[in-house]
């Protein structure tokens, strides 16, 4: 079983559309990561949790909704979405220690988003 | 404002020759570095790291090189292989643990 699972790993909705991508890591990490990659973009950090709790969102539309109900599940929920929000989403987990350097993110294979 | 930069998006090597990668960085609080490997319809994979108070480290295959003073760094490949076809990320971190990524560089290496 790979260290961090994402599902669906294709997505078509419409801009009227409700949907939820999922993210579940086994790697019995504390932080896990949503980031959006855009074509010949840099991935953007969208949202951060820290032992369950949201630490950041990086100014992130509210269409975009994450949940994290425990340490080994986040999900991002999507609704009126804009054409524009097509991309791939990614997922990653982390061990993160407080006050050390050295954060190596696991990611999961992303989901291929398209808004229609 | 893009704080990791790659720039030569794409590169080419021979099968058994060294691949270089670059990446300058802008923030002087960054003090761990990583680099992750991409193939196509799969998540970045991490590669290989170092810390600031190095300025080499070398798994394998890969060394990763560090100069603080020019905020630069590069990933050496040697020697290349078939398997090392993707797209390769620089990431930068400082004390909040937040990873900023470059654009990525596509390596091909042909057999």
């Amino acid at each position: 079983e790979t260290g961090v699972t994402q599902t669906p790993r294709h997505l078509v909705m419409g801009m009227t559309n409700k949907k939820s991508l999922k993210c579940e890591q086994h790697l019995g990490h504390n932080a896990m990561y949503w980031y959006k990659q855009s074509a010949k973009k840099p991935l953007e950090l969208m949202f951060v949790y820290s032992l369950e709790e949201r630490v950041e969102n990086n100014s992130v539309p509210s269409r975009f909704s994450p949940e994290c109900p425990n340490s080994s599940h986040l999900f991002l929920h999507l609704h009126t979405l804009q054409p524009e929000d097509s991309a791939l989403y990614l997922c990653a987990s982390s061990q993160e220690a407080t006050g050390i350097s050295g954060n190596i993110q696991y990611f999961g294979a992303g989901t291929r988003l398209s808004v229609l | 404002d893009q704080q990791v930069k790659q720039n030569s998006p794409s590169l080419s090597v021979q099968e058994g020759r060294i691949s270089i990668l670059n990446c300058d960085y802008t923030n002087s609080m960054f003090d761990y570095f990583l680099w992750y490997k991409k193939y196509p319809a799969e998540g970045p994979t991490f590669l290989i790291s170092i810390s600031s108070i190095k300025d080499k480290n070398e798994d394998g295959r890969f060394t990763v090189f560090l100069n603080k003073s020019a905020k630069h760094l590069s990933l050496h490949i040697v020697p290349s292989q078939p398997g090392d076809s993707a797209v390769y990320f620089c990431a930068a971190s400082g004390g909040n643990n937040r990873l900023a990524f470059g654009k990525g560089n596509q390596v091909v290496v042909i057999p």
